[in-house]
């Protein structure tokens, strides 16, 4: 049972231009989200969050913006570097109910072209 | 500040052999949560250690077992290991909502 999908395994942008990545879930309890980044050989870096009282959140070039109508939620990064490039998961959890776990998407890999 | 760290990096063990993955979290961070990562998944949760107590548990089997010390550090222990225990390893350490990972240990069971 895949709580939180990400569909989309692979995306390619141009350097500069906007990438957006989509995740969706499932249990309507999910209130807290947060997308993390992850480079070949290390963990998961922590890179936005955004909790369900709120529908976008802005940190620089990233902002995540929440559907809950829609159990949807994307990641836009504005504008993209190569830098960007890596595998990008998005993570749900169930924050202000007192569960502590965080359920991950599958990820999917975000290339930046120069 | 240094974040959070695991050892040992790589790990190489045969079926039915026990192993102990080692943690320490963020300075500051009193919670501790364990993932299992196989190749092209996200992170699966294991179990989530606070207070020196196991809080909340993954669907993970009985053979994988925690502790957690009173400096926060953590320990992951899993017995009678199965080829497909092979995985990415994390330990992520929290004070809130926002959990950092560490490097991971990479398990290699032949």
């Amino acid at each position: 049972d895949q709580q939180v999908k990400q569909n989309s395994p692979s995306l390619s942008v141009q350097e500069g231009r906007i990438s957006i990545l989509n995740c969706d879930y499932t249990n309507s309890m999910f209130d807290y989200f947060l997308w993390y980044k992850k480079y070949p050989a290390e963990g998961p870096t922590f890179l936005i969050s955004i909790s369900s009282i709120k529908d976008k959140n802005e940190d620089g070039r990233f902002t995540v913006f929440l559907n809950k109508s829609a159990k949807h939620l994307s990641l836009h990064i504005v504008p993209s570097q190569p830098g960007d490039s890596a595998v990008y998961f998005c993570a749900a959890t169930s924050a202000y109910s007192g569960t502590y776990k965080y359920i991950f998407g599958t990820g999917t890999r975000l290339k930046v072209l120069a | 500040d240094a974040g959070v760290t695991q050892s040992p990096t790589h790990l190489i063990k045969t079926r039915g052999q026990q192993v102990t993955l080692r943690c320490s979290p963020k300075s500051g961070h009193d919670t501790v949560s364990w993932y299992q990562q196989a190749l092209g998944q996200g992170p699966q949760f294991i179990f989530q250690y606070y207070e020196e107590e196991e809080r909340q548990r993954g669907n993970f089997p009985d053979r994988f077992s925690g502790h957690q010390f009173p400096n926060y550090s953590s320990e992951l222990n899993v017995n009678a290991l199965l080829l497909g225990d092979s995985a990415l390893y994390l330990c992520a350490s929290s004070k809130r909502n926002e959990q950092f990972f560490g490097p991971g240990t990479r398990l290699t069971v032949l």
